[in-house]
């Protein structure tokens, strides 16, 4: 089955500290987005790359990293930078239409 | 500042009757636009969808309309299930150059249907 993997589901992390989120694609999609929702805010881009080894700040790229040294990986790291790191986080790839991961929810405490 | 907003954040409606979702966006660059249905703890996935080209574009229970003169559309969804449930996105893409594909998001609208 062709999908996008999101893990972990659930992820804690202590303030200060940097942790990365995991999005793996085999749906063989050139372009890959990170988003982030909050509570009455709608999903708002971080990041996106249109293509290996390519990648543009979205809306709300502060405090935020990526890489895409492979097509189907497109790891988002949270820096300790980020001011509001609790979050649900989507990845999604696209080739005519988007497709979801499933989110991970992080919660630093 | 919000280029596409949903600005009811709930709607309830009985089983059977219609609901109407609304969404408005400033950007004259978008042309295309999506409606997305996310479950908690889940990711969206796609609804219906509509090119400017169009006013309306319909998919069995669910029709979406655009106003573009207004930046108005609106998503129906006759006759509503309970399982129809969940909040509802709007989204919206500009025609291409560096943008293309990037979608922008309204706050979503949580809809409930009773039985």
């Amino acid at each position: 089955d062709g999908g996008i993997t999101q893990s972990p589901k659930y992820l804690f992390r202590k303030e200060g500290q940097n942790v990365t989120l995991s999005c793996e694609q085999n749906l063989n999609h050139d372009a890959m987005y990170w988003y982030r929702q909050d509570p009455g805010q709608g999903l708002r881009l971080i990041y996106y790359s249109q293509i290996v080894n390519d990648f543009q700040k979205g809306d709300i790229a502060e405090g935020y990293s990526v890489s895409r040294e492979k097509k189907e990986s497109f790891p988002l790291t949270v820096t300790s930078a980020q001011k509001n790191p609790t979050a649900f986080y989507l990845c999604a790839s696209r080739e005519y239409g988007y497709t979801f991961g499933s989110g991970t929810r992080l919660t630093v405490v | 500042d919000q280029q596409v907003k949903q600005n009811s954040p709930s709607l309830s409606v009985q089983e059977g009757r219609i609901s109407i979702l609304n969404c408005d966006y400033t950007n004259s660059m978008f042309d295309y636009f999506l409606w997305y249905k996310k479950y908690p703890a889940e990711g969206p996935t796609f609804l219906i969808s509509i090119s400017s080209i169009k006013d309306k574009n319909e998919d069995g229970r669910f029709t979406v309309f655009l106003n573009k003169s207004a930046k108005h559309l609106s998503l129906h969804i006759v006759p509503s299930q309970p399982g129809d449930s969940a909040v509802y996105f709007c989204a919206a893409s500009p025609a291409g150059g560096t943008s293309y594909g990037k979608l922008t998001f309204g706050q979503g609208t949580i809809l409930t249907v009773h039985p």
